[in-house]
């Protein structure tokens, strides 16, 4: 069956870094794209990035352009988040999901989620 | 890219029909059929319910029903039932190659 897996969540300061891990199984990992979502305490879901499923396009919301980036190892059947810069309002579980085909950017799949906490 | 506006709670008692709008813009909702619902319970992942507009994946509920008219997709829910409370998300393609997120709707079984 489908299962994605994060990791690497925790506790940073601001301005540090961070990397975030997505495990996927169950499914033909370059057939789909991937998704990062996150949602902060008290509040709503809000869409981060897509990778698309053979890796050469990659979209972002505007808070995140020039200090996020993700990535995809086909041969790990794996995708990334590196986060630098990282502000108090980064502060969510981050989620990562799969597309419904290789982007529609609608998500059937959903890992548990990994949280992040900005704080000094 | 401003969220999609859903109304902050909406309530039934068991056995009602109940209904969520999601009001975007001809940018996201309006100008494409890529609209979709998501459910979420406390604690779990969220659960794709509805895609492209008014598909239900394998699994869920016929109780589930969306629509879209204009800039505003609509997510029915019929026969509420107590499992059904939870929030609900839409979300929908846009023109600039994003995702928008609607701003959530908690659903209340009275």
């Amino acid at each position: 069956q489908v299962q994605l897996v994060e990791s690497g969540g925790g506790v940073v300061q601001p301005g540090g870094s961070l990397r975030l891990s997505c495990a996927a199984s169950g499914f033909t990992f370059s057939n789909y794209g991937l998704h990062w979502v996150r949602q902060a305490p008290g509040k709503g879901l809000e869409w981060v990035a897509v990778i698309y499923s053979d890796g050469g396009k990659k979209y972002y919301v505007d808070s995140v352009k020039g200090r996020f980036t993700v990535s995809r190892d086909a041969s790990k059947n794996m995708m990334y988040l590196q986060m630098n810069g990282l502000r108090a309002e980064d502060t969510a579980v981050y989620y990562c999901a799969r597309d419904c085909g290789p982007t529609n950017y609608q998500l059937d799949y959903w890992g548990q989620g990994t949280l992040v906490i900005v704080s000094s | 890219q401003s969220a999609l506006t859903q109304p902050a709670s909406v309530s039934g008692s068991p056995g009602q029909s109940i209904a969520i709008s999601c009001t975007g813009t001809s940018s996201d909702v309006g100008g494409y059929n890529y609209v979709s619902w998501y459910q979420l319970h406390p604690g779990k992942a969220p659960k794709l319910i509805i895609f492209d507009v008014n598909n239900r994946p394998s699994g869920v509920s016929n109780r589930f029903s969306g629509s879209k008219s204009g800039n505003t997709a609509s997510l029915t829910i019929s026969g509420l039932q107590a499992e059904d409370e939870a929030d609900y998300y839409c979300t929908s393609y846009t023109s600039i190659i994003t995702l928008v997120f609607g701003t959530g709707t908690k659903v209340t079984v009275l």
